[in-house]
């Protein structure tokens, strides 16, 4: 069965910094991997997605990376904004499945 | 376009009442998926929809929940009777592709049962 890590569950970091979130999978059969942000309150907005023959993407600050044989992402933000505090959920959609999210980490950047 | 709409934003029900959630998905999104999310649980998905004909309804906890979808434009989520545990957010989103490249999710509608 396909669970989805990520870490950690919250992170505080100054404005300015760079910063990395970290997602695991502990089946590495999947189509792809998504990340998403979810701002209080509100739906889930798509931020990156990374097919399963793919190594990386890129959006603005935003990089996500994949290691499908190690069952590992990461999400990159650089030069952090307050504007970033939300919550960023990891999600994979395995062969012929569906998406499966992690719990997500909870980003605050104080200024 | 407006994005995916939600109703209600909020319900606070009492125990043993039907509630019914209601989501108008995107114009030309043919598929329509139900998450609920609880601290718990985070984010399950419990049904969804392509071209109006449910496909995978695995994810629905029990009899008590059922969805319909009677055309493109409206889905529905009834919880008949509804219980405590049912309190969650509910979210509704839809695509051009199933798998995932494209969601929008509606801004949920935070049901509490008493």
């Amino acid at each position: 069965k396909q669970e989805v890590t990520q870490i950690p569950a919250a992170l505080s970091v100054p404005e300015g910094e760079n910063l990395v979130l970290n997602c695991s999978f502990t089946d590495s059969a999947i189509y792809n991997l998504q990340w998403f942000r979810q701002d209080p309150g509100k739906g889930l907005t798509s931020l990156l997605l990374i097919q399963s023959s793919q190594r990386e993407q890129t959006s603005g600050r935003l990089n996500a990376s994949l290691d499908k044989s190690s069952g590992r992402s990461t999400l990159y933000i650089a030069a952090s904004q307050p504007g970033d505090s939300a919550t960023y959920l990891c999600a994979v959609r395995p062969r012929g499945g569906k998406l499966i999210f992690g719990q997500g980490t909870e980003l605050s950047v104080k200024p | 376009d407006a994005g995916v709409i939600q109703s209600p934003r909020h319900e606070v029900t009492e125990m043993g009442q039907e509630v019914t959630l209601r989501c108008k998905p995107i114009s030309g999104h043919d598929y329509l998926f139900w998450y609920r999310q609880t601290m718990m649980r985070g984010l399950e998905l419990l049904i969804y929809f392509n071209n109006n004909v449910p496909i995978d309804d695995s994810g629905m906890p029990e009899d008590r929940f059922s969805a319909k979808m009677p055309n493109a434009s409206f889905s529905t989520l009834k919880i008949q009777p509804s219980e405590p545990r049912d309190s969650a957010v509910y979210f509704c989103a839809s695509s051009q592709d199933r798998g995932g490249y494209g969601y929008t999710f509606g801004s949920g509608t935070r049901l509490t049962v008493v």
